[in-house]
């Protein structure tokens, strides 16, 4: 069981925009950094966003991050059908020492 | 180029030990914080274990305390995780990542399967 939620799914169009919300609590995403990754089927995660809302050299401006107290959201525009994959959030505890990464939530484009 | 080559999966039984490594190159090492994270078929990911640049600090998931251990050397650019007294809910593919909690430099995972 995480410390970070995510929702389970979501799903949108091609050309709409999606946003992906992680919940967590003041000692993990309320005082530090959150990062998101997208991950394919039977390859690595890859970084998408860091320190909340920076975008990694090569991820295009489709992809955002939000932080707002103990929550944190990431966006995407222009969804493509090549934006189907699994999303994860990360940060750090702060209480328990400890890393932790949310469920993680499937996009589906439609 | 940054690579990150993860090595020293495989199947072993319940109870046994493995050790895994993790090849770095193309960043320097010795001034980079490091992760060892795992996903378990059809699952998420799960932070496992961190190291900090100098080796002295050391953190772990609840799950692998008293059984995993994570060091470094960096003369060899290298990482590693020795886990013994493994369980079946240990298999999963470990990544090593660049970062404290994963980063922009992964490896491309090494599975390790407890069964027996």
């Amino acid at each position: 069981q995480s410390v970070l939620t995510q929702p389970p799914s979501v799903s949108a169009a091609p050309g709409q925009k999606v946003t992906i919300s992680c919940s967590g609590s003041s000692s993990n995403i309320g005082n530090n950094y959150v990062s998101w990754y997208q991950q394919f089927p039977g390859t690595a995660p890859k970084l998408l966003i860091y320190e909340n809302n920076k975008r990694p050299s090569g991820i295009p401006d489709r992809f955002s991050g939000s932080k707002s107290g103990t929550s944190a959201t990431l966006g995407i525009t222009g969804l493509q059908t090549g934006d189907e994959a699994d999303y994860y959030c990360g940060t750090w505890d702060s209480s328990l020492s400890a890393g932790f990464f949310g469920g993680g939530t499937k996009l589906t484009v439609l | 180029e940054v690579q990150l080559v993860e090595s020293g999966g495989g199947l072993v039984q319940p109870g046994g030990s493995l050790r895994l490594s993790c090849a770095a190159s193309g960043f320097t090492f010795s001034s980079s914080s490091m992760t060892w994270v795992r996903q378990a078929p059809g699952k998420g990911l799960e932070w496992v274990a961190y190291i900090k640049e100098d080796g002295n600090d050391k953190y772990y998931v609840d799950s692998v305390k008293g059984r995993f251990t994570i060091s470094r050397d960096n003369a060899k650019n290298s990482l590693y995780l020795q886990m013994n007294s493994l369980r079946v809910e240990d298999t999963a593919v470990y990544y090593c990542a660049r970062g404290r909690v994963g980063g922009v430099f992964w490896g491309q995972g090494t599975l390790v399967t407890v069964s027996s």
